[in-house]
């Protein structure tokens, strides 16, 4: 069945450093949308991208869609404490089922 | 408010008993949908509902079954729990049919199965 894999697992990094994870989904995908879940939260909706190349960019947050839409990634630019959660990948692909991504856990060490 | 509840937060349980886990949204969503979440798995989805008496299997139905008797509400019950079903599960809903619109998500029910 469809698969979407995130990578890193886990990253840690230093205040102010950047960060990415990314997502490969091994079917092409109709949108892929970016969720952050706070320690002890639920996931909260960071954006969507639907378009083959796209980029979109919030604040300090730049994600892309693939050209193949098939992967993703999350980018992060100078971490600041306040981003530490897990960030996770959903993508569906031309049904209403989500396929989430297994998250990538952000520690930013102050 | 725009929210997503769920009840109850927490709850352990016994093998066999049947439970239920409600969830209600205010937002008038056509599309509600259950996950649960697994340490190292994600998110994974078990039912989800376009509208009114139309529901769908997701990747994890097995063990649930789920009702979509009115719009607002989308209750997840366990006829016979198992342990294997001790997880975090959370319900959402968005607007439209669900298929790229932004999920809602409750704050989640801690589930242990003994």
């Amino acid at each position: 069945g469809q698969q979407v894999m995130q990578i890193p697992q886990y990253q840690h990094v230093q205040e102010g450093e950047d960060f990415t994870t990314y997502c490969n989904s091994s079917t092409t995908l109709s949108n892929i949308q970016w969720y952050k879940q706070r320690p002890g939260g639920h996931p909260v909706f960071l954006i969507q991208l639907v378009k083959s190349g796209e980029v979109k960019k919030q604040k300090r947050l730049t994600f892309q869609f693939g050209e193949a839409k098939k992967n993703s990634s999350l980018h992060i630019t100078a971490t600041q404490t306040t981003d530490v959660g897990t960030y996770f990948c959903a993508g569906t692909s031309g049904t209403y089922k989500y396929i989430f991504g297994t998250g990538t856990r952000l520690k930013v060490l102050a | 408010e725009a929210q997503v509840t769920q009840n109850p937060r927490y709850l352990i349980t016994v093998t066999g008993k049947k439970l239920t886990v409600t969830c209600s949204q205010n937002m008038n969503h056509e599309y509600m949908s259950w996950y649960r979440q697994d340490p190292g798995l994600g998110l994974r989805q078990i039912y989800y509902s376009m509208n009114v008496e139309v529901t769908d299997k997701g990747d994890v139905p097995e063990g649930y079954k789920v009702s979509r008797k009115e719009k607002r509400n989308f209750p997840l019950i366990l006829e016979s729990p198992s342990p294997n079903q001790t997880s975090l599960y959370f319900c959402a809903s968005s607007s439209t049919t669900g298929m790229g619109d932004t999920q809602y998500f409750g704050p989640g029910t801690r589930l242990t199965v003994l």
